[in-house]
């Protein structure tokens, strides 16, 4: 079975611009989580999205959001990317709520 | 509150020696506890998971880790080390109840000498 993707694997972008990153889960998972890691705060959960709802969401800013699609890939978007959202941005996919996580490879976002 | 703390940031070991990365945790419910794997430039592998089944869980490569309700832990090991399991190690907890938020430990690298 192949396992979670995301793309794209590296952005460079500027202040003020918007990104949208990609995730596909594991076939047949329908949970799809996002979490940020950086080396100052570690890792923290963005959001989480099942059935196309998001279920979960992190304590971050509305700049960041995220949507599902019926096939449960999943996109985050960041509007007004600033300095600190430089960062490695990962997804992970489960069977159902509170299942066993799996993760992506990540995309790593630069922000200049 | 729900937290995890990985007691070292850091451990050094010499290849075919034992490996012990130290996690405690705080959770008001009955935690799923896992231990997750990050190679440099990698995404997160799963090494094991503790779901309230056996108290001793053994997972890949080697590992296995404890789950000691008394004392909150639950500790990594691994009889000998190798080269290849120099890494960055994540101690994670999924609280169990309504919210599916993983919480992380702030990891542990370990580096293997040889």
């Amino acid at each position: 079975k192949a396992g979670v993707t995301q793309t794209p694997r590296y952005l460079i972008k500027t202040r003020g611009q918007q990104v949208t990153l990609s995730c596909s889960p594991i076939s047949g998972h329908r949970s799809v989580s996002w979490y940020q890691q950086t080396p100052g705060q570690g890792l923290q959960f963005l959001f989480e999205y099942f059935s196309e709802t998001q279920r979960n969401k992190g304590n971050f800013p509305g700049r960041f959001s995220g949507r599902q699609f019926s096939n449960s890939r999943s996109e985050m978007n960041v509007s007004t990317l600033e300095l600190g959202d430089s960062a490695l941005y990962l997804c992970a996919s489960s069977l159902g709520r509170g299942g066993t996580q799996y993760f992506g490879p990540g995309t790593r976002l630069t922000v200049l | 509150a729900q937290s995890v703390t990985q007691l070292d940031s850091h451990v050094s070991v010499s290849e075919g020696t034992p490996v012990l990365l130290r996690c405690n945790y705080s959770s008001s419910y009955s935690p799923s506890l896992f231990w997750y794997v990050q190679h440099p430039n990698k995404g997160l592998q799963l090494l094991l998971k503790y779901t309230s089944a056996a108290t001793l869980v053994k997972g890949i490569n080697g590992f296995e880790a404890e789950f000691k309700k008394s004392e909150t832990s639950f500790h990594l090991t691994k009889p000998s080390a190798h080269m290849s399991d120099a890494a960055e190690y994540f101690c994670v907890l999924l609280p169990n109840q309504a919210g599916t938020a993983l919480i992380f430990g702030k990891g542990t690298t370990l580096s293997v000498s040889s």
